[in-house]
């Protein structure tokens, strides 16, 4: 069964920690995204990767961090110098990415992270 | 950076009644596509129009693309309570490499 997933779907933290949030798929797509969600504002691009082992900033990367040393895995790392993380954090995946590829993008579930 | 404005970013009808939603673009768009967020749920792709002008219907889902690729609109006739949730549109740009550009969303209730 392909897919998306994204574990666990709702994280609870203390402020000043670092936390890791996962994301998997085994679409064999060669692009990855995360992307924050906050009411009202839409989704906004934290980091993307379009191939194994390289990974561009997004709009709002200050505060995360990311990997991608295997095709499949694209975990984000919420640091604690991000200042506002509670949000709800998507990870998607496309076939290719570029400007002129036509690729939609498929995402998971979410993980809903509250920093207490 | 490159911003896509979408509205309205509430739209409140009656079921039966129909429902549009437009997103706008200073520069002109490489393809623009449309996803639906149902409450509590993850962003679902709907549609992609790539050509000027180019019209595409799914049921009753009527998405459109400006001539000038600049701006995009989507028209939902006869609104059913299953249409709730938020609809997104997304933008590629030819300068912004592979990335989506998503507009603020439209959130869409409908009253039975």
């Amino acid at each position: 069964d392909g897919g998306i997933t994204q574990s666990p779907k709702y994280l609870f933290r203390k402020e000043g920690q670092n936390v890791t949030l996962s994301c998997e798929q085994n679409l064999n797509h060669d692009a990855m995204y995360w992307y924050r969600q906050d009411p009202g504002q839409g989704l906004r691009l934290i980091y993307y990767s379009q191939i194994v082992n390289d990974f561009q900033k997004g709009d709002i990367a200050e505060g995360y961090s990311v990997s991608r040393e295997k095709k499949e895995s694209f975990p984000l790392t919420v640091t604690s110098a991000q200042k506002n993380p509670t949000a709800f954090y998507l990870c998607a995946s496309s076939v290719t990415s570029g400007s002129h590829s036509y690729n939609e993008q498929f995402f998971g579930p979410g993980t809903r992270l509250t920093v207490l | 950076g490159q911003q896509v404005m979408q509205i309205p970013q509430y739209q409140h009808v009656q079921e039966g009644e129909d429902f549009t939603t437009y997103c706008n673009s200073s520069t002109t768009l490489s393809n623009i596509q449309w996803y639906k967020q149902r409450p509590g749920g993850h962003p679902v792709f709907l549609i992609q129009l790539v050509k000027s002008g180019e019209v595409k219907k799914q049921k009753r889902l009527t998405f459109q693309f400006g001539e000038a690729k600049k701006n995009s609109s989507l028209h939902i006739t006869a609104t059913q309570t299953t249409d709730v949730g938020t609809y997104f549109c997304a933008a590629k740009t030819y300068n912004q490499g592979g990335k989506l550009i998503f507009g603020q969303g439209t959130e869409l209730s409908v009253k039975p």
